[in-house]
């Protein structure tokens, strides 16, 4: 089973540069999520989805937008690229926000020069 | 805020040993705490996720406990092996109104079995 798959694994950007991180799920998961995870800060909450059609602010929100494209498909653009934003990032889903085990992908490694 | 504590943060025993990891949480009302594994450059891997209304979830040699009242949960694993070597998080998951949710991890506690 592919679970949740993140793409791309690695990436460098320049300052200023766009890029979509594109996240995938085949779990017929209700739910779905964005972190990023950084030294001493630990994950922190980018945006989620509760459901298809709807998307809300996380802990971190800003420099981000996020679209769900449908039940399976959930990406995360940063549209104007900064250094800030180096950090790996996770995509999760579950079954529901109130309910189900977290299923994580393997991560984005993403470094703005 | 929901603001999670993990300790200690970094914990080396020898192989066999039965050890406890510590979370604790600020805001009691939360609706469910999930243990997380995370190995070095991967992702994340659920290992318990106990509801509100539970006490403990026990999965092989894991048992986790919550006191929601406290604000703590514990995560017990009984004769560590080296393969448990891993960093361990938990997420106590709280709805903070009018629709929004807070999902927020502790920093981790880094787990090292000595052979």
């Amino acid at each position: 089973n592919a679970g949740v798959t993140q793409t791309p694994k690695f990436q460098v950007l320049k300052t200023g540069q766009s890029m979509t991180l594109q996240c995938a799920q085949d779990m017929n998961h209700n739910s779905m999520y964005w972190y990023r995870q950084d030294p001493g800060m630990g994950l922190r909450l980018i945006y989620y989805s509760a459901s298809e059609g709807t998307t809300d602010k996380g802990e971190v929100p800003n420099g981000y937008n996020v679209s769900r494209l449908n039940k399976r498909e959930f990406s995360l653009r940063l549209e104007s690229a900064a250094p800030s934003q180096t950090s790996v990032y996770f995509c999760a889903s579950s079954e529901a926000l109130d309910g189900g085990k977290a299923f994580f992908g393997q991560g984005t490694r993403l470094t703005v020069v | 805020k929901q603001e999670v504590t993990q300790i200690p943060a970094a914990l080396s025993v020898p192989e066999g040993e039965n050890l406890v990891l510590n979370c604790s949480f600020t805001d009691s009302a939360i609706y469910n705490l999930q243990w997380f594994r995370q190995d070095p450059g991967k992702g994340l891997t659920s290992l318990l996720l106990i509801q509100s209304s539970q006490r403990e979830q026990t999965s092989g040699r894991l048992n986790a406990s919550l006191d929601k009242s406290s604000g703590r949960s514990t995560l017990y694993i009984a004769a560590s092996q080296p393969g448990d070597s891993a960093t361990y998080l938990c997420r106590p998951d709280r709805a903070s109104g009018a629709g929004s949710y807070q999902l927020t991890f502790g920093k981790g506690t880094k787990l090292s079995v000595i052979p």
